[in-house]
């Protein structure tokens, strides 16, 4: 079974500087997709960004930014000029690109990196 | 606003009770996902359905069951409840089941006294 580890529980982060969240994961398979997911104190989950395995150029949306190696099995969160809005928590999560039994879409999540900023 | 909507929002019962959360997906999805989040267990999957049709379980205890109506929507039914399944139950929709993106809705917040 795949796992997921984020190995900072919480980090800081001063306003305007950059933030890099933490995410190894664990599988056997070759092809796969992973997301980082935020969920502010809104409780909603949001999804930040997503990289498909195949591709070995990191994906960006805006300030977001990761760093995917593949052969070590990690895969970062870069977050640049910080906001307040950037406050929450994060999960990192893996999904395989191949359907098991019936044809599923199971994310598995790690445990979560809450995020604060500072002013 | 991600389109997926759950209800009630928060929900508060006691210990032996029964209830049922329900999730609208968004406007053309077919693909409905139960996530359950706690302190101690984190997000941990339930159960899928696609355009009515179970398609994968997860963790998901005897004592709850969910299905997925004609018109799309998901029920996700908790019975016999205990202090332990307090938590924040969440409801994911997608296109295709399998290869398009999650979008989750607010959550509903069960709390068992």
């Amino acid at each position: 079974a795949q796992t997921v580890t984020q190995s900072q529980p919480e980090m800081s982060v001063q306003e305007a500087e950059t933030v890099t969240l933490s995410c190894t994961y664990d599988t056997s398979e070759s092809d796969y997709y992973l997301f980082w997911y935020k969920q502010p104190p809104s409780r909603q989950m949001i999804l930040v960004i997503r990289q498909e395995a195949y591709k070995q150029q990191n994906a960006t949306e805006n300030r977001f930014s990761v760093n995917f190696q593949k052969a070590a099995k990690s895969f970062s969160l870069k977050i640049s000029d910080s906001q307040l809005g950037d406050a929450a928590m994060y999960f990192c999560a893996y999904r395989s690109a191949r359907s098991s039994g019936a044809g599923s879409y199971q994310l598995t999540f790690g445990k979560g990196t809450k995020l604060s900023v500072i002013p | 606003d991600s389109g997926v909507t759950q209800t009630p929002k928060h929900l508060i019962t006691a210990t032996g009770q029964r209830v049922t959360l329900r999730c609208s997906p968004r406007s053309g999805d077919l693909s409905v996902y139960w996530y359950q989040q706690s302190l101690d267990q984190g997000l941990q999957f339930l159960i899928q359905y696609y355009n009515g049709e179970e398609r994968a379980k997860g963790n998901i205890l005897e004592r709850f069951s969910a299905q997925q109506f004609p018109d799309l929507h998901s029920e996700l039914n908790l019975s016999s409840l205990e202090l332990g399944d307090s938590a924040l139950y969440f409801c994911a929709s997608s296109v295709d089941g399998q290869h398009s993106p999650l979008h989750f809705g607010n959550g509903t917040r069960l709390t068992v006294t």
